[in-house]
């Protein structure tokens, strides 16, 4: 009964190529995040929806795109992928209005880039 | 702008012996502060919050932290490890920029390994 999960497990792809990664949750929360952990395990906020609406983007290059179908879910959408992003992307959702409500985080995906 | 700051990259510690991981932040507010545990290959699992009132916290699986404003630090610690306790531990304060709750900024992780 997975709360937040995410697919693929491992993405391997090559330099130049778009892909998605997606992610859902079955808890009800409102707020959906994209966190980005690299090499050296630095985890940084990429983005968050709230209720369909992005609250945060930071330095993150417009190759990145999130995308949000509905509440439930939160995919990820890169173009022309360079080596530099090579990490470990991990969702996580959390109840809207504040910190009173943990982050609950996927098990990552390793996005491999040749 | 916030920042957390885990000053020890890697610790050691004996198993059965009392544990203790650092965390500083610098906010302006008073802060959301969290743990995190992330085991190989896994994703993150809170351990314990803090948000106000009693500033000693008590977490799952025997953890507890202790905020302490003074000092702008908010220390984890183990009273006796076991093996399964080996994995990366990660301090975290939450933050708003008035739209809602906005993520997550997370120190840079402490890892800790366990000897027998």
């Amino acid at each position: 009964d997975t709360a937040v999960s995410q697919t693929p497990k491992y993405l391997v792809t090559q330099m130049g190529n778009d892909k998605s990664i997606k992610c859902e949750q079955n808890l009800g929360h409102d707020t959906m995040y994209w966190y980005k952990q690299d090499s050296k395990k630095f985890l940084k906020i990429m983005f968050s929806y709230n209720n369909k609406e992005l609250i945060i983007n930071e330095t993150v290059p417009n190759r990145f795109s999130p995308k949000s179908p509905d509440k439930a879910h939160l995919n990820l959408h890169i173009n022309s992928l360079e080596l530099g992003d090579s990490a470990v992307y991990f969702c996580a959702s959390s109840q809207q209005g504040g910190f009173d409500q943990p982050q609950h985080f996927g098990d990552g995906t390793r996005l491999s880039i040749l | 702008a916030q920042s957390v700051t885990q000053p020890d990259i890697h610790i050691t510690v004996s198993e059965g012996a009392s544990l203790e991981l650092r965390c500083n932040y610098s906010y302006g507010a008073t802060p959301y502060l969290f743990w995190y545990v992330q085991s190989p290959g896994q994703g993150l699992q809170l351990l314990l919050k803090y948000f106000s009132g009693d500033t000693l916290v008590q977490g799952i699986k025997g953890f507890e932290a202790e905020f302490k404003r003074s000092q702008s630090s908010f220390n984890l610690r183990k009273p006796s490890v076991h093996w399964s306790d080996a994995a990366e531990y990660f301090c975290a304060v939450g933050r708003y920029s008035g739209g809602g709750a906005d993520g997550l900024t997370f120190g840079k992780g402490t890892h800790l390994i366990i000897q027998p």
